[in-house]
């Protein structure tokens, strides 16, 4: 069985810091995961993917996560948050034809 | 390339009544997903169809949903009767990949059902 933990329900970060959201994954067999952002009143987006080839993963608007298979991680970063990064952001994992999310991360960004 | 399309973007009915929702998915995406989605928590996978078959519908609720793609293309899912814990926001998602893999999904806007 699949299941995915995103650990803090809530992130706040000063604009231009660090932002840093968690993700562990429980996976029986080599997973697929991604990150998803979801804006106010719209569908989710797809922000980046893991597929067993690189281990260090680039997307859109600046983000990158790194698979830590030893940690069983998939931690999304951005060196410098904008104002327009607020949002809620989901964790997932696709492993044997089955799609789980994660209950999500709203990210704040102070001014 | 147009997204994937959902109708309507909010209802709201009262408990015991019926409710349809619709769902176009982007042309040539095989796959379509419907998820329920409860508020503070992650979208719930409730039904994925292939084509116009069911690949997975364990997690729907089948005394009271169900969920129809007759023609491999548009998609119809429905609630009845409704109750209070079907308020959520259903969201449809589409994806090209015709098998399980790294296939990317595409998510439409959503439609956020209140049922009082």
């Amino acid at each position: 069985a699949q299941s995915v933990t995103q650990l803090g329900s809530h992130v706040s970060v000063s604009e231009g810091a660090l932002v840093l959201l968690r993700c562990n994954y429980s996976s029986s067999v080599p997973p697929y995961l991604f990150w998803y952002v979801q804006y106010p009143n719209q569908g989710l987006q797809l922000l980046l993917k893991y597929t067993s080839a690189a281990t260090l993963v680039k997307g859109i608007n600046g983000f990158e996560a790194e698979f830590k298979k030893s940690e069983t991680s998939f931690h999304l970063t951005k060196p410098s948050a904008h104002m327009r990064d607020a949002a809620e952001y989901f964790c997932a994992v696709s492993a044997s034809n089955q799609f789980y999310f994660g209950t999500g991360t709203s990210l704040t960004v102070i001014p | 390339e147009a997204g994937v399309a959902q109708s309507p973007r909010y209802k709201i009915i009262e408990k015991r009544q019926s409710v349809a929702f619709w769902c176009n998915p982007i042309s040539g995406h095989a796959t379509l997903y419907w998820y329920q989605q409860i508020l503070g928590q992650g979208p719930k996978l409730l039904i994925q169809f292939q084509n116009n078959g069911v690949v997975d519908d364990s997690q729907l609720p089948k005394d009271r949903f169900s969920a129809e793609r007759l023609k491999g293309v548009d998609s119809t899912l429905k609630i009845q009767p409704a109750k209070l814990e079907d308020s959520a926001v259903y969201l449809c998602a589409s994806s090209f990949l015709t098998s399980g893999g790294p296939d990317t999904q595409y998510f439409g806007p959503g439609t956020r059902l209140t049922v009082l």
